[in-house]
Formats: structure tokens, sequence, C-alpha cells
């Protein structure tokens, strides 16, 4: 158990939908990080937060979106679901915003129908 | 941005020493190289992180040449717990900001007794 916690395990929608997914990150880590993993695309970093400022954007659709809470929680938001948006997605935490261990949640499986 | 490319899969047998390399031939100066090993339906886990030279902890070491454009990951004698895949992550600026972080395209590993 790494000490993070995603919330669903498991989505299942249709296209067009929106869908918010929540990550908590580990007691004391500042920093979230959200990661889409798929079979052709492998591990993809989507965005960073530190301490609820944005830091880093990868691969993040302009349908996608993220927000890191004072609470230091965050969510990912889909909107108009695709069916190529059906993957894992991942989020990890860590201490601070360099070079620390990141440590990854057990995931969010998503299906868009 | 660094590309990183790693072996598709690799086979080995209970006992064997492993070893999985992963190129990054266009690394930034202050990218660090990281390790995570990821079983079925469960988040990646850190393994072990470098930056030039070699690492190592209680489960692994990691060798990465002057030119920091390739780094092998070394797994002494191998069990058949160790079958996972096995992605090199490469990024992260040290000192604060954060730049995209770019995973491997991942190794599998088959351990076999």
């Amino acid at each position: 158990d790494s000490g993070v916690t995603q919330t669903p395990k498991h989505l299942i929608t249709a296209t067009g939908q929106r869908v918010t997914l929540r990550c908590s990150p580990r007691s004391g880590d500042l920093s979230v990080y959200w990661y889409q993993q798929s079979l052709d695309q492998g591990l993809q970093f989507l965005i960073h937060y530190y301490n609820g400022e944005e830091r880093a954007k990868g691969n993040i659709l302009e349908r996608f979106s993220a927000q890191q809470f004072p609470d230091l929680h965050s969510e990912l938001n889909l909107s108009s679901l695709e069916l190529g948006d059906s993957a894992l997605y991942f989020c990890a935490s860590s201490v601070g915003q360099a070079q620390e261990t990141q440590y990854f949640g057990p995931g969010t499986r998503l299906l868009v129908l | 941005l660094a590309k990183t490319t790693q072996p598709i899969s690799m086979d080995s047998y209970e006992g064997q020493e492993v070893n999985i390399t992963c190129s990054h031939n266009n690394i930034a100066t202050n990218d660090y190289i990281t390790w995570y090993q990821q079983f079925p339906s469960q988040g990646p886990r850190f393994i072990i992180q470098g930056y030039k030279t070699k690492v190592t902890n209680e489960v692994a070491s990691l060798f990465i040449p002057a030119d920091r454009k390739s780094s092998t990951l070394s797994l002494p004698r191998v069990s058949l717990s160790d079958t996972a895949v096995y992605y090199c992550l490469v990024g992260l600026c040290y000192g604060g900001a954060t730049n995209k972080l770019i995973f491997g395209t991942g190794t599998l590993l088959a351990v076999q007794p």
C-alpha cells in the first residue's frame, strides 16, 4: 500500500459524458501527478500540481483539466469523453517538486462506451 | 524532451542477474533517471533513481555512463516474483521546477523457474 488513494476504482460511462477522478496523496506529500496508461500509448504524464499550483503539463488534452485543493487532494476532470479516453488513470504523490520518489495510487480504470 | 526506449521483453531464469537498458538520447542536463516496477492492475512502484555513475540499493543497481544517454537497471538473482513490467522515467529538474516526465516504453521481464 503506497498510501495514495484513488476513487473510484472503476468507472463506466458513455461518449460525450464528463467524469471526475479523485486522488488523495500520502500524508505530508505536497505534489500530485496524474498519468494516463493505455495499451497503445503506454504511461503518459498529464499534469503536476505542487501545493495547489500547477507546475507542469504533459500530454493533457484540452478536454481534461485538474486542480489541487487546499487539503492537497486532487481531481482530474475529463469531459466530452471519447472511446479513446478509455484507460487507466494513475495519480502519484511526492514530498516536494524536485527529485523525490513518486508513490503511485492503485489507479482508476475508465471505460467509455 | 527526452525520448526513452526500452526492449519490449526479456526472459530470464530464477537466480540469474538481469540487466535492462533504457535509451534516452535527448536527456537534459538536469534530468534524473528513475526506474519503476509495475504488476498487472497496480500502480508503478519505485525501484531506484540516479543522476550519473552507479547507484545501488537493497533491491537493484543502476548504471549510468558518462554521456547519460542510456541507463541500465541491474536486478541480482531474480525470482519468480520479479516478473513484471519495468519502466524507466526521465525528467524532473532538480531545484524546484518540473520538466515534463517521459516514461519509457516498458520492458516485460518474464522469470521462469
